[in-house]
């Protein structure tokens, strides 16, 4: 069964500071992987995604994150933190086509970014 | 091009109350599946659909139903509302070797 794991439940930094948000999954082959971003009431919005080939994926907003294979680990990145960053993140993994699991999109618990002036 | 599109937005019920939550694409997508939305839990599956006519369970489907006649349209019954079942409900579907599309969510309070 795939599942995600989010270790961090929340993190507070300074504007203009780096930032990464930690996310660990659990897949039998290799995962289409994907982070989320959602404002306070808001539905989610898709910041980026990796289905395979270059595992440094570039999403929008400045973010990126590294597919590590070894390490079963899609850690989301930012160079420099903006206040309009303050939201909670999700990551998330599926199924690649056929079989039972296709389509399950399974996500992790959330990481919470409060942002400080 | 209206993408997903969830109806209502806001919805209060009473226990025991039954209701169906509206999820409708124009994007012709063969997945769709319902995801509830609770603090601490992330989104938890609770139904999809690979295509017209076929659906299955997700992790959390027990009070719940879901048909699927036609591709664009994916409704969610609750046969008769809990306190358990308040929560955020999206709905998502799916394109083949793509992402996922959300909707815009409908927050349902049962008292």
């Amino acid at each position: 069964a795939q599942s995600v794991t989010q270790p961090d439940i929340h993190i507070t930094v300074s504007e203009g500071a780096s930032l990464e948000l930690r996310c660990n999954y659990s897949y039998g082959a290799t995962p289409y992987l994907f982070w989320y971003v959602q404002s306070p009431g808001q539905g989610l919005q898709l910041l980026l995604k990796y289905f395979s080939g270059d595992t440094l994926v570039q999403g929008i907003k400045g973010f990126e994150a590294e597919f590590k294979r070894s390490q079963s680990s899609f850690n989301l990145r930012k160079p420099s933190v903006h206040w309009s960053d303050a939201a909670e993140y999700f990551c998330a993994v599926g199924a690649r086509a056929g079989g039972t699991s296709y389509g399950k999109l399974t996500f992790g618990q959330g990481t919470i970014l409060t942002v400080h002036p | 091009n209206a993408g997903v599109t969830q109806t209502p937005k806001f919805q209060v019920l009473k226990t025991g109350q039954s209701m169906t939550l509206q999820c409708a694409q124009d994007m012709n997508h063969e997945y769709m599946s319902w995801y509830r939305q609770d603090p601490g839990m992330g989104l938890r599956l609770i139904h999809y659909s690979v295509g017209a006519g076929i659906t299955d369970q997700g992790e959390v489907p027990n009070g719940y139903n879901v048909s699927r006649s036609t591709t664009e349209d994916f409704p969610l019954r609750l046969l008769s509302a809990a306190p358990s079942q308040t929560s955020v409900y999206f709905c998502a579907t799916r394109q083949t070797n793509y992402g996922y599309t959300f909707g815009s969510g409908t927050r349902l309070t049962v008292v």
